[in-house]
């Protein structure tokens, strides 16, 4: 059973390109999040996901971040006109059912986003 | 917002040493906290889960504590390996009804030195 897949691993973008980062959740988990780990910094929630809705996207930057999770396809982080800032690496996991009570997430391997 | 702080950046033993890390949170009490190992480049890889209403876990040679007193969950690692070297994570919900969002500490990097 493959985990979390993530693709690209890196991605290398200019100031004011888009970056798009791709999702699989683990086979049988229709829940996705996103998270932003800044150099030196701890994991930050970004948005939670399920197939065709975005339930809480208040981790999200107001302008320039969109998020989606498509009935068929993996999940999609798409970053437009990314600035250096924005450089980080963007891990997506995943859970086979609403986190009631703390369940685990499977976390895929991230993509490392530089911005030149 | 809930803070995390967790004890040092770095922490060096000895194998075959008990590896005492340490996770100080303030403001609201989490429903749950969750402990997870980090190794670069890679995304983290979930260890264990104590819930507001446990006071201790353990998993093989690794221990979780839970004071919602100080505010505070100590995780253990017996009988330390080089393997064991690592970022270990310790992750909170956000409360207010979001269990499903993490907050996480920026972990710390433990070397066990054969």
């Amino acid at each position: 059973n493959a985990g979390v897949m993530q693709n690209p691993r890196h991605l290398v973008r200019r100031r004011g390109q888009e970056a798009r980062l791709r999702c699989s959740p683990m086979k049988g988990h229709s829940h996705v999040y996103w998270y932003r780990q800044l150099p030196e910094e701890g994991l930050k929630f970004m948005v939670y996901l399920q197939k065709e809705n975005i339930i809480d996207e208040s981790g999200m930057p107001k302008e320039r971040f969109s998020a989606e999770f498509p009935k068929e396809g993996p999940s999609i982080l798409r970053i437009q006109q990314v600035v250096r800032g924005d450089s980080a690496a963007y891990f997506c996991a995943s859970s086979p059912k609403d986190l009631i009570r703390g369940n685990e997430q499977f976390f895929g391997p991230g993509t490392r986003l530089t911005v030149l | 917002s809930q803070k995390i702080e967790q004890n040092s950046e770095a922490l060096n033993i000895q194998e075959g040493k008990t590896a005492t890390l340490t996770c100080n949170y303030t403001n609201y009490s989490p429903a749950y906290l969750q402990w997870y190992r980090q190794d670069p480049g890679r995304g983290p890889v979930f260890l264990l889960l104590i819930r507001e209403n446990e006071k201790e876990k353990r998993k093989e040679r690794l221990k979780v504590t839970f004071d919602t007193t100080l505010k505070q969950s100590l995780f253990h690692i017996t009988a330390s390996q080089p393997a064991d070297s690592a970022t270990y994570l310790c992750a909170l919900d956000m409360g207010g009804g979001s269990n499903y969002k993490l907050t996480f500490g920026k972990g710390t990097l433990l070397t066990v030195n054969p």
